[in-house]
């Protein structure tokens, strides 16, 4: 157990709807990162928050959005979904902004029909 | 633009005996490697890590090797064991103040252990 949590486990809805993602990080971390896994893309960064403020962004659509609230919690917007944003969503976290390691909550599967 | 890259999908070796993972990178930017074991459905889980600095870092059973100028590193797990068997992961971050800290990672090797 890394102490990162993440909910739901499980999430399944229709194209064009719009989905939130909760993490909370490991207690005393203050940054947060979000990774999606799909089969064709692998584990990919798609954007960090330390201590409420955006600090890096990968490859995120626009369609997805982000915040880290005064709590460290984070939330991931996905909205007008798509089949193809079918995938694992990942959170991790770390205690300062960058240059150690990052531990991963157990991840949400999404499931766009 | 696959930064880093694992060039081995899968590993099968017996219990008791090395295994070796390798990782390749081309960003000479990187100044943190990480390796990771996922389990399908679980997310990853930290193993061990090395900064820039170091060639060597050791954690029981665990042994990351990094080799800068090769731009190489490798994981050995000595003894395998069956509970070993997963997914392993190579990852790399380069660290920038204003551009935050994003981990890259490779494709994975699948690792069976056999008993």
């Amino acid at each position: 157990d890394s102490g990162v949590t993440q909910t739901p486990k499980h999430l399944i809805t229709a194209t064009g709807q719009r989905v939130t993602l909760r993490c909370s990080p490991r207690s005393g971390d203050l940054s947060v990162y979000w990774y999606q896994q799909s089969l064709d893309q692998g584990l990919q960064f798609l954007i960090q928050y330390y201590n409420g403020e955006e600090r890096a962004k990968g490859n995120i659509l626009e369609r997805f959005s982000a915040q880290q609230f005064p709590d460290l919690h984070s939330e991931l917007n996905l909205s007008s979904l798509e089949l193809g944003d079918s995938a694992l969503y990942f959170c991790a976290s770390s205690v300062r902004p960058g240059g150690e390691t990052q531990y991963f909550g157990p991840g949400t599967r999404l499931l766009v029909l | 633009d696959q930064q880093v890259k694992q060039n081995s999908p899968s590993l099968s070796v017996q219990e008791g005996r090395i295994s070796i993972l390798n990782c390749d990178y081309t960003n000479s930017m990187f100044d943190y490697f990480l390796w990771y074991k996922k389990y399908p459905a679980e997310g990853p889980t930290f193993l061990i890590s090395i900064s820039s600095i170091k060639d060597k870092n050791e954690d029981g059973r665990f042994t990351v090797f990094l080799n800068k100028s090769a731009k190489h590193l490798s994981l050995h797990i000595v003894p395998s064991q069956p509970g070993d068997s997963a997914v392993y992961f190579c990852a790399a971050s380069a660290w920038g103040e204003t551009s935050g800290s994003r981990l890259t990672f490779g494709e994975g090797t699948q690792l069976t252990v056999n008993p």
